[in-house]
């Protein structure tokens, strides 16, 4: 079945510590997107790539890196200099064409030590 | 700039009709999305609307208007597993891209 997956579905950071959040899709979407979700709050945009080698910031991307290496794959780093990492994180994926809607991950909960 | 509002809470009973508003301001509005989420899952896809107009889709319903940046969500003979928070969403198109933009949700209770 395709599909988006996202591991691991918990994360536990140190202090002064990076930590990566997996995605992978096999729906051969060509965009991706990381949203970050706290408790009771909609989705925020934290990096999105439409293609290959090539992704954008969103509103809220400082002390966060990604890459796009393939286009399976979409890892987000949470780096030490993202001071509140605790949240809900989920990637999702799309065709980028037309009307195509959002598919979503099942999620990473980070929390911190 | 770009925003998004919805209510917070709605609270509606086992049986009834609720309708979700949501109003919107971007600049390059290139669709509008409803999903719904249950605590700690996913957002799952409800409806789509491009064009003005209704999308009738089961007990689910979603309107736009793009000359007022205006949607709602009419979902009729409420369930119990209703339950849940109601995102809004717009696809914007910008510097030959397209993000995807949420409100901050609706959570609604439906009660017995």
């Amino acid at each position: 079945d395709g599909g988006i997956t996202q591991s691991p579905k918990y994360l536990f950071r140190k202090e002064g510590q990076n930590v990566t959040l997996s995605c992978e899709q096999n729906l051969n979407h060509d965009a991706m997107y990381w949203y970050r979700q706290d408790p009771g709050q909609g989705l925020r945009l934290i990096y999105y790539s439409q293609i290959v080698n090539d992704f954008q910031k969103g509103d809220i991307a400082e002390g966060y890196s990604v890459s796009r290496e393939k286009k399976e794959s979409f890892p987000l780093t949470v780096t030490s200099a993202q001071k509140n990492p605790t949240a809900f994180y989920l990637c999702a994926s799309s065709s980028g064409q037309g009307n195509e809607k959002l598919f979503f991950g099942s999620g990473t909960q980070l929390s911190v030590l | 700039g770009q925003n998004i509002d919805q209510p917070t809470e709605m609270t509606a009973t086992e049986g009834a009709i609720v309708q979700i508003n949501c109003t919107y301001q971007t600049s390059g509005f290139n669709g509008l999305f409803w999903y719904q989420q249950h605590a700690g899952e996913a957002p799952t896809f409800l409806s789509y609307n491009v064009l003005d107009g209704l999308e009738e889709k089961g007990r689910f319903s979603s309107f736009l208007s793009r000359s007022k940046g205006y949607s709602y969500l009419l979902l009729k003979e409420l369930q119990m597993k209703d339950s849940a928070s109601y995102l809004c969403a717009v696809r914007d198109y910008g510097s030959g891209t397209y993000k995807y933009i949420f409100g901050t949700g609706t959570r609604l209770k439906v009660l017995a």
